[in-house]
């Protein structure tokens, strides 16, 4: 299985400003992706990160707001634009990897708006 | 869009009992997986099965798809076993979509 980092593991931002995750992965991957946990709650995914392309944006969100970059097949950023309150969430990159596509997530980053 | 149904949503064990969490999808998948999110917010893969039977030491799991339901089994459950788990099903392009999850406390 890949090993995924991501950083900052945590942050507490003023509301009004912007936060940037990245998220390194130990091998090439073709597919990674990034999810939203909100408080007590599941997780949606937010995009598909395409490298050397722009990225697929699920409904609900949009580039202006979540601005992602995929320079490379084992790095990707997740910027979070223009923060609230209603951001506070935790962030996690993931990859399929593994002979049956199996997904892998990041250690996730906890964000606290306030 | 696909649904993800989970039951029970919340479950309280005492160290040893077994217990069965059920995942429900409302059409066909072509891939299926289990997570076990720990306390931490760390998501664990413990299963990919979008059809048969697998296990794992204490666990195991059963995926039905003709009839849309996988059923995870925890064998003599530790206060390790405690977390969230989730049931998750690709909508295509290994883009998964989550179930609500079954929160799990297992007392010592």
């Amino acid at each position: 299985s890949a090993v995924i980092s991501q950083k900052p593991s945590r942050d507490i931002c003023q509301r009004g400003t912007s936060l940037t995750i990245q998220c390194q992965v130990d091998s090439q991957v073709t597919m990674m992706f990034w999810y939203r946990q909100q408080p007590g709650q599941s997780l949606t995914l937010i995009a598909t990160a395409n490298q050397g392309s722009e990225a697929t944006y699920e409904s609900g969100f949009v580039i202006d707001k979540f601005p992602i970059s995929r320079p490379n097949l084992t790095f990707s950023t997740l910027t979070v634009s223009n923060m609230s309150p209603e951001d506070s969430s935790i962030y996690l990159c993931s990859v399929v990897g593994g002979p049956s596509y199996e997904q892998y997530f990041g250690p996730g980053t906890r964000l606290t708006v306030t | 869009g696909i649904q993800v149904e989970q039951s029970p949503p919340d479950l309280i064990l005492q160290e040893g009992a077994n217990s069965t969490l059920r995942c429900n999808f409302s059409d066909s998948v072509n891939n299926l997986q289990w997570f076990h999110q720990n306390p931490w917010g760390q998501l664990i893969n413990l299963f990919y099965i979008p059809s048969g039977t697998k296990q794992n030491g204490r666990l195991s799991a059963t995926t039905v798809a003709t009839e849309r339901y996988s059923l995870l089994y925890i064998s003599s459950s530790q206060t390790t076993d405690s977390g969230v788990y989730f049931c998750a099903v690709e909508r295509g392009y290994n883009k998964l979509i989550f179930g609500a999850g079954t929160r799990l406390a297992v007392h010592p």
